[in-house]
C-alpha cells in the first residue's frame, strides 16, 4: 500500500463547477502537505502548502488537512479550463527527512467550457 | 530565469545501453532530487542529494547511480538500461529545509527503452 493514496480519476467538470480533490495517507509522521499542479509535458509546480491540520485559502483554491482522519483535500472554486491539469498531493515528515516528498498517484482534471 | 534544466528532453535507448541524464539548477539550491513518473504511480524518488559530494537512495534506487560533483549539477546514470526503466524522469531542487521549502522541478526527460 502506498503511503499516499489518490484517486487518479480522470475527473471531468463543466466550467464554473466546484472541484474536490482528495488524498489519504498512512504515515503518522507526515506533517507537511502540498498540492502540486502539473500541466501536460511539464514538471509539477507547487500550488498550495499546509502545515499540520487546518485550512489554507489562496484565491479560488482551498487546501484542507485533517490529521485525525489522515485526509487531504483541495477545493477549486469557479473552475476554469486553464485549471485542466494533473493534481498531485504530496507529504513530508519534516525533521531530518531532507525535504523528501511522498506523492500520490495524481488526479487528471479536465474543465470543459 | 532558467530554474531547473534537464538534458536531454527525449531519448530512445536499446536494452543494455547506458546513458546519463543531466540536471542543472541556477538557484544555488543545496538539495536536489531525481524522481520517475509512471502512469498510475505518481512520482517516486530515485536518489537525492543534500549537498555537493553527497548522495542517498530514495524509494526506487535499483538500476540507477547518481553523482553530485558540482552544487548546481545532479547526474542520473543508467548503466545497463532495461525496458522497466522506460519512464519520465524529473529532477527537482530546493533550499535546505526540514520540509517547508517548495521543490522546483524541471520539465522532465522522456526515456524509452526498447
Amino acid at each position: 500500500q502506498k503511503e499516499v493514496e489518490q484517486d487518479p480519476g480522470p475527473l471531468s467538470v463543466p466550467e464554473g463547477a466546484i472541484v474536490s480533490l482528495n488524498c489519504t495517507y498512512s504515515n503518522s509522521a507526515f506533517q507537511y502537505f502540498m498540492w502540486y499542479r502539473q500541466y501536460s509535458r511539464k514538471g509539477p509546480e507547487l500550488l498550495m502548502y499546509t502545515y499540520s491540520s487546518g485550512n489554507k485559502e489562496d484565491g479560488r483554491f482551498t487546501a484542507q488537512v485533517d490529521k485525525s482522519s489522515k485526509y487531504i483535500s483541495l477545493f477549486i472554486r469557479d473552475s476554469q479550463p486553464s485549471d485542466s491539469a494533473t493534481y498531485l498531493c504530496a507529504s513530508n515528515a519534516g525533521g531530518t527527512s531532507y525535504g523528501k516528498l511522498t506523492f500520490g498517484q495524481g488526479t487528471i482534471l479536465t474543465v470543459h467550457p | 530565469n532558467a530554474g531547473v534544466t534537464q538534458t536531454p528532453k527525449f531519448r530512445v535507448l536499446k536494452t543494455g545501453q547506458s546513458m546519463t541524464l543531466l540536471c542543472a539548477q541556477d538557484m544555488n539550491h543545496e538539495y536536489m532530487y531525481w524522481y520517475r513518473q509512471d502512469p498510475g504511480m505518481g512520482l517516486r524518488l530515485i536518489h537525492y542529494s543534500v549537498g555537493e559530494g553527497t548522495t542517498a537512495k530514495g524509494e526506487v534506487p535499483d538500476g540507477y547511480n547518481v553523482s553530485r560533483l558540482k552544487k548546481q549539477n545532479f547526474l542520473l546514470g543508467l548503466e545497463s538500461a532495461a525496458p522497466s526503466q522506460t519512464s519520465v524522469y524529473f529532477c527537482a531542487s530546493s533550499r535546505p529545509t526540514d520540509s517547508n521549502q517548495p521543490q522546483h522541478f524541471g520539465d522532465g526527460t522522456r526515456l524509452s527503452i526498447l
